[in-house]
């Protein structure tokens, strides 16, 4: 199986920092990487697909990239608002799941 | 709009088992498949399996095979999870969400049924 290795598993920033979150798979995947933003007590958040592509309604400052078999989530400008948990997740050809440990994001 | 409405609370002894109901509005119910996908308290997300709503057999993760059963109703437009032998480590919310396969990603997910195993 598909293992996804997320770093850092929490990192702390200050408001227009610039965030970078990667999560690097066990094997080639292609580009089947999303990305989820999670804050306490509600279900996922779809902001990235296809390792790059931005969901409709996320703010362009939610960014992805794919270099071999290393994801990265980017947040250009650090919001309040982005204090979250934010995830990884693989998806293989029989529809089957893979999520990174996740990272958490603190506001200084 | 879409939604996926999940049922209530269930608070289980160990060794019973659980179903919970996943309700979809807002599309053609049997044009996407759905995700189950748990959280422990204060843990990450763990995929447990996939149920086409057309029909056919669902795809379950290693670790829950044996223990998971996914079910749909079309003329409800409602997927299912029973979960069964519980234990306390089954103690997590349980989230459904819809698979976009033009995404490879699920685009919209349940609000999450707590269930707590407990003697």
């Amino acid at each position: 199986d598909i293992q996804m290795t997320q770093s850092p598993s929490t990192l702390s920033a200050s408001v227009g920092d610039r965030v970078t979150i990667t999560c690097r798979a066990s094997q080639s995947i292609a580009s089947w990487v999303a990305w989820y933003q999670q804050k306490p007590g509600k279900a996922p958040n779809l902001l990235i697909y296809k390792a790059s592509s931005l969901e409709s309604g996320v703010p362009s400052r939610f960014s992805g990239s794919a270099s071999g078999t290393e994801f990265t989530l980017t947040i250009s400008s650090l919001q309040p608002d982005d204090s979250a948990t934010y995830y990884c997740q693989q998806y293989n050809s029989y529809r089957a799941l893979t999520f990174g440990g996740g990272t958490k994001v603190e506001i200084k | 709009q879409v939604q996926l409405v999940q049922s209530g609370a269930e608070v289980k002894k160990p060794g019973t088992s659980v179903k919970v109901s996943c309700k979809a509005s807002g599309y053609t119910f049997t044009d996407y498949y759905i995700h189950w996908v748990r959280q422990a308290p204060g843990q990450g997300l763990e995929w447990m399996g996939i149920v086409n709503p057309s029909g056919g057999t669902p795809t379950y993760a290693q670790k829950f095979k044996g223990r998971v059963t996914l079910t749909r109703d079309t003329s409800t437009s409602t997927v299912y999870m029973e979960l069964s032998s519980l234990r306390s480590e089954d103690t997590a919310m349980y989230y459904c969400a819809r698979d976009d396969v033009g995404l490879l990603a699920s685009d919209y997910w349940g609000q999450g049924t707590l269930v707590t195993v407990s003697s």
